[in-house]
């Protein structure tokens, strides 16, 4: 049973498309990521979902729209996708506490490899 | 702003030799560390964690890493390489801010096993 699932896998599309990344987690966190992974292997942080409020957003263009319907699916829609858009988008999820702790990691998807020609 | 450091983007060593890889943190307050590991075309799988407590942490996979405030380092090790090890291993710390969420990266190591 996958704890954090990302769908697709392989996305590749041309330039100006729209599309979408959905991601689930069946883990019961009340916090989700996504991240993108650059050609050089780099993992930077896009946004993050407390109980469905969005937490952080890290300067990414307005090209880029989280929504989070419920706590356990953050998906991705990009508009008007360009050539630099293309990467590994990851979607994460983690418990923001535990019992009466911060908890810490992160529960990583695959990814999702979105190819922009 | 916290920040990771991991030196070398490549490293190279013998199969059964000691693995050692590198990392050093920025951070005002010492944060949570982590060490995870990315398989090709895989997510990432989380090595260890140190949170509070014992500074030698063990993991799987048979690594371990040693939390050494006064160096601001958490560097990662394995006594004896074995083919599988080969992947890339990326050095991340999170805030002990209750609301500060965000695990930051760093540039990743990619550890290349030689037979």
């Amino acid at each position: 049973d996958t704890a954090v699932s990302q769908t697709p896998k392989y996305l590749v599309t041309q330039m100006g498309n729209d599309k979408s990344i959905k991601c689930e987690q069946n883990l019961g966190h009340d916090t989700m990521y996504w991240y993108k992974q650059d050609s050089k292997k780099f993992l930077k942080i896009m946004f993050s979902y407390n109980n469905k409020e969005l937490i952080i957003n890290e300067t990414v263009p307005n090209r880029f729209s989280p929504k989070s319907p419920d706590k356990a699916h953050l998906n991705l829609h990009i508009n008007s996708l360009e050539l630099g858009d293309s990467a590994v988008y990851f979607c994460a999820s983690s418990q923001r506490v535990l019992g009466n702790r911060k908890n810490t990691e992160a529960f990583f998807g695959q990814g999702t490899r979105l190819t922009v020609v | 702003a916290q920040s990771v450091t991991q030196l070398g983007s490549h490293v190279s060593v013998s199969e059964g030799a000691l693995v050692l890889l590198r990392c050093n943190y920025s951070s005002s307050v010492p944060p949570y560390l982590f060490w995870y590991v990315q398989y090709p075309n895989q997510g990432l799988q989380l090595l260890l964690k140190y949170t509070t407590g014992a500074t030698l942490v063990k993991g799987i996979n048979g690594f371990e890493a040693e939390f050494k405030k006064s160096e601001t380092s958490f560097h990662l090790t394995k006594p004896s390489a074995h083919m599988s090890d080969a992947a890339e291993y990326f050095c991340a710390v999170k805030s002990r801010g209750y609301r500060d969420d965000k695990i930051i990266f760093g540039k990743g190591t990619r550890l290349h096993i030689l037979p």
